[in-house]
């Protein structure tokens, strides 16, 4: 069974730093790309970043470019999201989700709440 | 990276078919065949309906049908049911990066 477990997210107050992680499960980790998508409260989806199977090719939405870094530890199944320079609008729930060119698999979701 | 445009809210009776439209521009919609469409429910992460235009993930209901035309996409959800009462997304392709539209709330009258 695909297993897609986020953690990380918390308080943070606003220019701070965060890592989130999210533990794969359940299929070949090495063989997919991943992202990262985040939900406001009582808003919509925004995806946020995505990361190839190997991990030497990354994207970002325009919001965080510079800001956020994606990553991937292969042999630990393992993604990441470093959020640097945190703003109150970077509140969201943080959805880490697997696939090629839609997600079909999605975590449950970690809060990252920025705020002092 | 502009948001793709959807009606914020559809509703219709059980058993009746409604359909979302998700309007893009010739960088996303228009340019790939890679329009999903995502079900979320409240509390819940959002599933998988429709992918690549017009494909099911297996297990999806033969109910859920996607598809697109110029800048356009569709989901047509026939024979409304309770359980479909949920928040829809589509999203598409843009080159290096994916945009989602803003969702639109299905009720279930």
């Amino acid at each position: 069974e695909v297993q897609l477990v986020e953690s990380g997210g918390g308080l943070v107050q606003p220019g701070g730093s965060l890592r989130l992680s999210c533990a794969a499960s359940g299929f070949t980790f090495s063989s997919y790309w991943m992202h990262w998508v985040r939900q406001a409260p009582g808003k919509g989806l925004v995806w946020v970043s995505r990361i190839n199977s190997d991990g030497s090719s990354t994207s970002y939405a325009d919001s965080v470019k510079g800001r956020f870094t994606i990553s991937r530890d292969n042999a630990k199944n393992t993604l990441y999201l470093q959020m640097n320079s945190l703003r109150a609008e970077d509140t969201a729930v943080y959805y880490c989700a697997r696939g090629f060119s839609s997600f079909d698999y999605w975590g449950q979701g970690t809060l990252v709440t920025v705020s002092s | 990276q502009s948001a793709l445009t959807q009606p914020a809210s559809v509703s219709g009776s059980p058993g009746q078919s409604i359909t979302i439209s998700c309007t893009g521009t010739s960088s996303d919609v228009g340019s790939y065949n890679l329009v999903s469409w995502y079900q979320q429910h409240p509390g819940k992460a959002p599933k998988l309906m429709i992918y690549e235009v017009s494909k099911r993930p297996s297990g999806v209901s033969n109910r859920f049908s996607g598809s697109k035309s110029g800048n356009t996409a569709s989901l047509t959800i026939s024979g409304l049911q309770a359980e479909d009462e949920a928040d829809y997304y589509c999203c598409s392709y843009a080159g290096s990066a994916w945009v989602f539209g803003g969702g639109t709330k299905l009720t279930v009258l």
